[in-house]
């Protein structure tokens, strides 16, 4: 079954430190991939996305991910927080070529960022 | 930008009564929205898909006489919550897209507390 993996439920980073979040996916082909930011009360905003091609990926805030095949993973990194970016982070796959376009959201990494 | 209006941002209603959430795209035709309802610090649940035109399909254990969607233009969605409960109370959030190329936009959200 297809699936999301958010192992991190919680991270603590100091501002300014470098950020990794993880995050594995179980799926029978490569899905368009998608890391999401959850401000509190709020929606979801789209940080960056993975179809094809370079498998770093370049987002919004200055955030990046690497699609790595071999892992199944699509980890999202940020090399010096900022206080504002504490959030929760949400990772989703869609599949390809299914005549759908749903969304499988992993559980979220919420990200807390000490001054 | 691609922009997703959702109202009301909060709503206080009575247990028995029914309440209408409304998901505009302001800029874009959405052939698909979707509807997700979160509990507090958990991740997304997807409700239903909403095609205009069409009946919404609903996922497994939502009852969709309770929650009535309605996407009668490219730009609108509604979700109505009928005969609303206190376990009803949750965040519920709409997203929109043309497509899994384009990614999702998402509401704001809409937090609905039934007393």
């Amino acid at each position: 079954a297809q699936s999301v993996t958010q192992p991190d439920i919680h991270i603590t980073v100091s501002e300014g430190a470098s950020l990794e979040l993880r995050c594995n996916y179980s799926y029978g082909a490569t899905p368009y991939l998608f890391w999401y930011v959850q401000s509190p009360g709020q929606g979801l905003q789209l940080l960056l996305k993975y179809f094809s091609g370079d498998t770093l990926v370049q987002g919004i805030k200055g955030f990046e991910a690497e699609f790595k095949r071999s892992q199944s993973s699509f980890n999202l990194r940020k090399p010096s927080v900022h206080w504002s970016d504490a959030a929760e982070y949400f990772c989703a796959v869609a599949p390809v070529n299914s005549g759908t376009y749903k969304y499988i959201f992993g559980t979220g990494t919420r990200l807390k960022v000490l001054a | 930008g691609a922009v997703v209006s959702q109202h009301p941002s909060r709503v206080i209603c009575k247990s028995g009564t029914s309440v209408k959430i409304e998901c505009r795209s302001l800029d874009f035709q959405a052939t698909t929205m979707f509807w997700y309802r979160q509990f507090p610090k958990q991740s997304l649940m997807l409700m239903a898909t909403s095609n205009e035109g069409s009946k919404a399909t609903y996922e497994q254990g939502v009852e969709k006489d309770k929650f009535l969607i309605n996407h009668a233009s490219l730009t609108l969605s509604t979700l109505t919550v009928t005969s609303a409960h206190p376990e009803d109370s949750s965040f519920y959030i709409c997203s929109a897209t043309t497509g899994p190329l384009y990614g999702y936009t998402f509401g704001s959200g809409t937090r609905l507390t039934v007393v």
